[in-house]
């Protein structure tokens, strides 16, 4: 049962750039699964955000994607994930996840972090 | 931006069986792609119940089952429990622009 720990600030201004790191307790290369994160505005539904998979590709969501980048951190045993110009429609809890690359859903979830954006 | 609907709500009294649909399309589970289901209780993390239509999570009483029918999922909670109360969720693959993971609009389950 792999563990995920999501890091990071908890308020964030208008129009800077969002960053949160996700650390695993396994990362072994497995390229069953992909790590990704997931996001949930306060009182809302589930809004997927991107997905990391083992070959190096990554995918992300359309209405996000001019401003979301999911990397790999140099440790090799975190990602993390880069929002830029954020505004108050990206406050939420934000869950780092592991899935199934196959059946493709999410097996793991990290407890999330809310991050807030305001001035 | 949810693409999958679910009613807000449904309820049901112990012990008795409830049915959340969720409705897709041609691009998602019309298209042919598995619909998995969550639970999230307050204040926690979501928690994977069924895969791949059918299947159960690691855990997960076999008083959850799930279903799939054309364009419609379904999860079934029978023997309804005070421990069941939360929120379900769908989610299947996307092959439209829209995204690729989309999740259902959510149903608040409430024991009577």
């Amino acid at each position: 049962q792999v563990q995920l720990q999501e890091s990071g600030p908890g308020v964030v201004k208008p129009s800077e750039t969002l960053s949160l790191k996700c650390t695993a307790s396994d990362y072994s290369v497995n390229f069953d699964y992909y790590w990704g994160w997931i996001r949930q505005s306060p009182g809302k539904g589930l809004e997927w955000i991107g997905n990391l998979y083992h070959n190096g590709g990554s995918d992300y969501n359309p209405s996000l994607k001019s401003r979301v980048t999911i990397s790999l951190e140099t440790s090799k045993t975190q990602f993390s994930l880069k929002l830029t110009s954020v505004t108050a429609a990206d406050t939420a809890v934000y869950y780092c996840v592991r899935g199934d690359a196959d059946f493709a859903c999410v097996v793991h979830w990290g407890l999330g972090t809310l991050v807030r954006v305001s001035s | 931006q949810s693409v999958l609907t679910q009613p807000p709500s449904v309820s049901g009294a112990p012990g008795q069986r409830v049915t959340i649909p969720c409705a897709g399309t041609s691009s998602n589970i019309g298209a042919g792609y598995d619909v998995h289901w969550y639970q999230q209780r307050p204040g926690t993390a979501p928690k994977l119940i069924i895969f791949g239509n059918v299947n159960r999570a690691s855990g997960v009483p076999d008083r959850f089952s799930g279903s799939k029918s054309g364009t419609s999922g379904s999860l079934a909670i029978s023997g309804l429990q005070a421990e069941d109360e939360a929120d379900y969720y769908c989610q299947s693959y996307d092959n439209s622009l829209s995204a690729f993971y989309v999740f259902g609009t959510g149903t608040k389950v409430t024991v009577l």
